[in-house]
């Protein structure tokens, strides 16, 4: 099974409306979640982060945590063409009692807003 | 705003040839880490390295590869002799706070092996 899973899209919605985001993990000890955002050719840019259950909302985005489900999503709320991007969930893994930091990244999901 | 700036944008390197990747990371950080992507491919974790040691490293960083802070600015990579599978785009990242906020990254180098 693979650490951090996300459905590779691509993922079209018209301009306006919400796009949702998914990513699940499989290690139960993992302790932050990510969301970042990538160009074609560029580097990832974070979104958001979130480490406790629930949702949290900057501006047009929504990061969700479920830790009994192990799920990560993310909700792009009136959704732009400047939003077409590969959006990358990373999960930073707790593992043998120490972390440095080490982000594990899913595939990534491939957004399209068009027009 | 503070940002980590890789150089250069793009190497172009003969097979078996050493290749140096350099990054200043964003100055009171502490930790600093690098990623590649081959291209097509997920974001692979490659080694991280913290109070002038590698704290931890992934089975693709083997004896080819090497990091350095040689002057408490400069974060490099090198890769002693380049195989055609390390053709990637390679991230630098820094980190101020080791388990809260997310890295900020560098806008990577491409290197081509050919």
């Amino acid at each position: 099974q693979k650490e951090v899973e996300q459905n590779s899209g691509p993922l079209s919605v018209p301009e306006g409306a919400i796009a949702s985001l998914n990513c699940t993990y499989s290690d139960r000890v993992s302790q932050s979640f990510f969301w970042y955002r990538q160009y074609s050719g560029k580097s990832p840019e974070l979104i958001m982060s979130i480490y406790s259950n629930g949702d949290k909302e900057d501006g047009r985005f929504t990061a969700q945590l479920n830790k009994a489900s192990q799920y990560v999503s993310l909700l792009i709320r009136d959704s732009q063409p400047s939003d077409s991007a590969t959006y990358l969930c990373a999960v930073n893994i707790l593992r043998g009692g120490t972390s440095y930091g080490k982000l594990t990244f899913g595939q990534g999901t491939i957004l399209t807003v068009h027009p | 705003e503070p940002e980590v700036t890789q150089t250069p944008s793009h190497q172009v390197t003969q097979m078996g040839q050493e290749v140096i990747l350099r990054c200043v990371p964003i100055s009171n950080h502490l930790y600093f880490y690098w990623y590649r992507q081959i291209l097509g491919q997920k974001v692979e974790f490659l080694v991280s390295f913290y109070n002038n040691e590698i704290s931890e490293k992934s089975e693709i960083f083997d004896d080819q590869f090497s990091v350095e802070r040689p002057d408490g600015s400069n974060f490099t990579l090198k890769i002693r002799s380049t195989k055609l599978e390390d053709s990637a785009m390679y991230f630098c990242a820094s980190k101020g706070d080791l388990f809260n906020y997310g890295y900020t990254f560098g806008s990577g180098t491409r290197l081509t092996v050919v």
